[in-house]
């Protein structure tokens, strides 16, 4: 499994956009990159994935460079509800996910 | 998240009791996955199961068992609790076990063990 790094808090102000970098240098040619986002007393919930350049949903954006060897999260005008840890996460051929400490971001009025 | 119910959600046993924890799912996902969460160790994977009766240990096995006699249904055993397992355990189900399926989530049992 890739080993990934991530800056372990944020804090931001509502209607700001926060981009959360992940280093992954041992990434390997198959793995994707996939983003959890987790609010307290609740369970991950998946947010975005990517495989390279970028992806975009209703939710974020994903921004790989051509070497894959880090990816940043970007969360557009957030707000207070966005409040979470966000984990970055870099899988293997048989989806033994490895989740770090994550990001704490924090989103202050 | 995708049907994932966790039963309980609390529960305050004593050390050296046998404790028994269950996720039922709804979606028919084949892949299973019991997680635990510590402050400062982020979550990691205790056991999994591929299919029926099919399972393998992750990276914190030891003191726990496993048993999935039934698609939707997946237990975690603690046969004799110590304090040390005192946690937040999650279960989580994915259709396939490759890292572009994501996994998802129940909210969790909080295990306190005295």
């Amino acid at each position: 499994l890739a080993k990934t790094t991530q800056p372990i808090s944020m804090d931001s102000y509502e209607g700001q956009e926060v981009n959360i970098t992940c280093s992954h240098n041992n990434i390997a040619t198959n793995d994707y990159i996939t983003w959890y986002q987790q609010f307290p007393s609740q369970g991950p919930r998946f947010i975005i994935q990517g495989y390279k350049t970028k992806v975009t949903n209703e939710v974020a954006s994903l921004f790989i460079p051509a070497d894959r060897k880090s990816s940043t999260l970007s969360l557009p005008r957030v707000s207070l509800s966005d409040t979470a840890v966000y984990y970055c996460l870099v899988g293997g051929g048989d989806y033994k996910l490895s989740f770090g400490a994550g990001t704490t971001v924090t989103v202050r009025a | 998240d995708a049907g994932i119910t966790q039963s309980p959600r609390h529960k305050v046993t004593e050390t050296g009791t046998p404790v028994t924890l269950r996720c039922h799912q709804t979606e028919n996902h084949r892949y299973m996955y019991w997680y635990r969460q510590d402050p400062g160790h982020g979550l990691r994977l205790i056991h999994y199961s591929y299919g029926v009766k099919d399972t393998d240990k992750g990276e914190v096995s030891d003191g726990y068992s496993v048993s999935r006699s039934k698609t939707e249904d997946f237990l975690l055993t603690l046969e004799s609790a110590t304090s040390s397992q005192t946690s937040v355990y999650f279960c989580a189900t994915s259709t396939q076990a490759q890292d572009n399926q994501p996994q998802h989530f129940g909210d969790g049992t909080r295990l306190s063990i005295l």
